[in-house]
C-alpha cells in the first residue's frame, strides 16, 4: 500500500458527459501528479500540482482540469468526454520542493478506470 | 526532451532463470531513474531507483546500475518467480527546478512459466 487513494476505482459513463476522478496523497506530500495509462499512448503525465498550485503541464487536454485544496487532496475533472479518454488515470505524490534540484520518489495510487461508452 | 526506450516485448521464462530487461535514456541535466512494476490489475509500484551515475538501485532480488556512459539502467534478476509475472516499466526525472514528472517507457510484460 503506496498511502496514496483514489476515488473511484472504476467509473462508467457516456460520451459527452462529465467526471470528476478525487485522489488523497500520502501523509506530508504536497505534490500532487496526474498521469493517463491508455494502450495507444503508453503512460503520460497529465499535470502537477505543489500545495495547491499549478506547477507543470504535460499533454493535457483543455477538456482536461485539475486542482489541489487546502487539504492537499486533488481532482481530475474531465468533461465531454470522448471513446477515446478511457483509460486509466493515476495518481502519484511525493513530498515536493520549492526549487532547486529534487530527488523526489513518486508513489502511485491504485488507480481509477475510466469507460467511455 | 526526455524519452525513455525500453525493449519490446513481452518476455517469456522459465521459473528460476536469469532476466535482463533492456533500458535507454536521453535526457538533458542528471535525471534520476526508476523501475516501476505493475501487477495484473494494480497500481504502479516502485521498485528500485539511482539518483546518480554509478549508483546501483535493487529491491526484491533485481538490480539496475545507472549508467551515464551508455545512458542505460538495465533490470537483471538471478532467478525469478513466478510471482515476478507483471509489467515493467522504465522512467526517468528530470532534477532541474520542482517540476519532478515521470517520463516512462512502454513498458514490457514479463510471463513466468512455472
Amino acid at each position: 500500500d503506496s498511502g496514496v487513494t483514489q476515488t473511484p476505482k472504476h467509473l462508467i459513463t457516456a460520451t459527452g458527459q462529465r467526471v470528476t476522478l478525487r485522489c488523497s496523497p500520502r501523509s506530508g506530500d504536497l505534490s500532487v501528479y496526474w498521469y493517463q495509462q491508455s494502450l495507444d499512448q503508453g503512460l503520460q503525465f497529465l499535470i502537477q500540482y505543489y500545495n495547491g498550485e499549478e506547477r507543470a503541464k504535460g499533454n493535457i487536454l483543455e477538456r482536461f482540469s485539475a486542482q489541489q485544496f487546502p487539504d492537499l487532496h486533488s481532482e481530475l475533472n474531465l468533461s465531454s468526454l470522448e471513446l477515446g479518454d478511457s483509460a486509466l488515470y493515476f495518481c502519484a505524490s511525493s513530498p515536493g520542493t520549492s526549487g532547486g534540484l529534487t530527488t523526489d520518489t513518486q508513489y502511485f495510487g491504485p488507480g481509477t478506470r475510466l469507460t467511455v461508452l | 526532451g526526455n524519452s525513455v526506450t525500453q525493449m519490446e516485448g513481452p518476455v517469456t521464462l522459465s521459473e528460476e532463470a536469469f532476466l535482463t530487461i533492456n533500458c535507454t535514456y536521453t535526457a538533458t541535466g542528471y535525471p534520476s531513474l526508476f523501475w516501476y512494476v505493475q501487477y495484473p490489475g494494480e497500481g504502479l509500484q516502485l521498485l528500485l531507483k539511482a539518483t546518480k551515475a554509478d549508483d546501483k538501485g535493487s529491491n526484491k532480488g533485481f538490480e539496475a546500475t545507472y549508467r551515464k556512459e551508455t545512458t542505460s539502467f538495465h533490470l537483471e534478476k538471478g532467478s525469478v518467480q513466478v510471482s515476478d509475472s507483471a509489467v515493467y516499466f522504465c522512467a526517468l526525472s528530470d532534477r532541474t527546478g520542482a517540476n519532478s514528472k515521470l517520463t516512462f517507457g512502454k513498458g514490457i510484460t514479463l510471463s513466468v512459466r512455472p
